[in-house]
C-alpha cells in the first residue's frame, strides 16, 4: 500500500513563496490531496491533482506532481500569517482508505 | 449547506471505560470514514462505513468499533479504553464515487485517565 513522507517543519516570511513537498512510496492513487489543519481544527480540503496530471493551479496555490520520481509539491504564493498551519498531503490508495503523510507544520513570520 | 459534525467536541473517560462519538456527514454524503489522530502516529484510518456496511476496516484492535445508519449517520464505539486511545477522532464524509474528496469534521477529542 501508499507510505507518504513529509517535511515536518517549515519556516518563511510573509509575503514570500511557501513550498512543500510529499514523496510517496508507489502509485497507487488515482487523486492525490493537500490538507490543511488549524490548531483544534479538522482538516480542511485545499486542493487536489489527479495523478495523470503534472501541475494544477488554483489561486495562490499550485500543485505539481512528478510521477517519475514520486514526488508531490504544494506552493502556496505570497504566504501570509493566516497560512500558518499543517499541511497534509495524501493518496486516495485507489478508493481503500486515504494515507496521510505526517504533515509539515508551516510557520510564517511577519 | 452544513458541513461534517462531530459530538461530543471534547470527552474525558477513564481506563476500562466506553465510549460512543457521533457523525453526522455533509447531507448527500453516503460514506462515512474514522480517523484516529495522535502526535506521534498522525493520522490512522480506523474503519470506513457506506450504506450501512463496513468497506475498509484499518489495523485496530476489535475494541474499536462502528456503525452506520439507514441516514448515513455514523458512530464509533472504543470499549475497554486506555490510556493510548487518548486522542483526536476525526470524521470525514464523501461522496463515494469518482474522486471520492474527503471532508472532515472538526473531531471529538478524547483523553482517557
Amino acid at each position: 500500500g501508499e507510505d507518504v513522507e513529509q517535511s515536518l517543519f517549515l519556516s518563511v516570511r510573509e509575503g514570500d513563496s511557501s513550498v512543500i513537498n510529499c514523496t510517496y512510496t508507489d502509485s497507487s492513487s488515482t487523486y492525490l490531496y493537500w490538507y490543511k489543519q488549524e490548531p483544534g481544527a479538522g482538516l480542511q480540503l485545499l486542493t487536489y491533482i489527479f495523478s495523470n496530471m503534472d501541475m494544477k493551479q488554483d489561486q495562490r496555490l499550485t500543485v505539481l506532481l512528478n510521477k517519475k520520481d514520486k514526488h508531490l509539491s504544494l506552493r502556496i504564493a505570497d504566504t501570509q500569517t493566516g497560512d500558518s498551519a499543517i499541511y497534509f498531503c495524501a493518496g486516495d490508495n485507489y478508493g481503500q482508505n486515504f494515507v496521510f503523510g505526517p504533515g509539515t507544520r508551516l510557520s510564517v513570520l511577519p | 449547506k452544513a458541513g461534517v459534525t462531530q459530538t461530543p467536541r471534547y470527552l474525558i473517560k477513564t481506563r476500562g471505560q466506553q465510549v460512543t462519538l457521533s457523525c453526522s456527514p455533509i447531507s448527500g454524503h453516503r460514506s462515512v470514514s474514522w480517523y484516529q489522530q495522535t502526535p506521534g502516529q498522525g493520522l490512522q484510518f480506523l474503519f470506513e462505513y457506506f450504506s450501512e456496511t463496513q468497506r475498509n476496516k484499518g489495523n485496530f484492535p476489535g475494541r474499536f468499533s462502528g456503525r452506520q445508519f439507514s441516514n448515513s449517520r455514523s458512530e464509533m464505539n472504543v470499549s475497554t479504553l486506555e490510556l493510548g486511545d487518548s486522542a483526536l477522532y476525526l470524521c470525514a464524509s464523501s461522496r463515494a464515487g469518482d474522486n471520492e474528496k474527503l471532508f472532515f469534521g472538526s473531531g471529538t477529542q478524547l483523553s482517557v485517565l
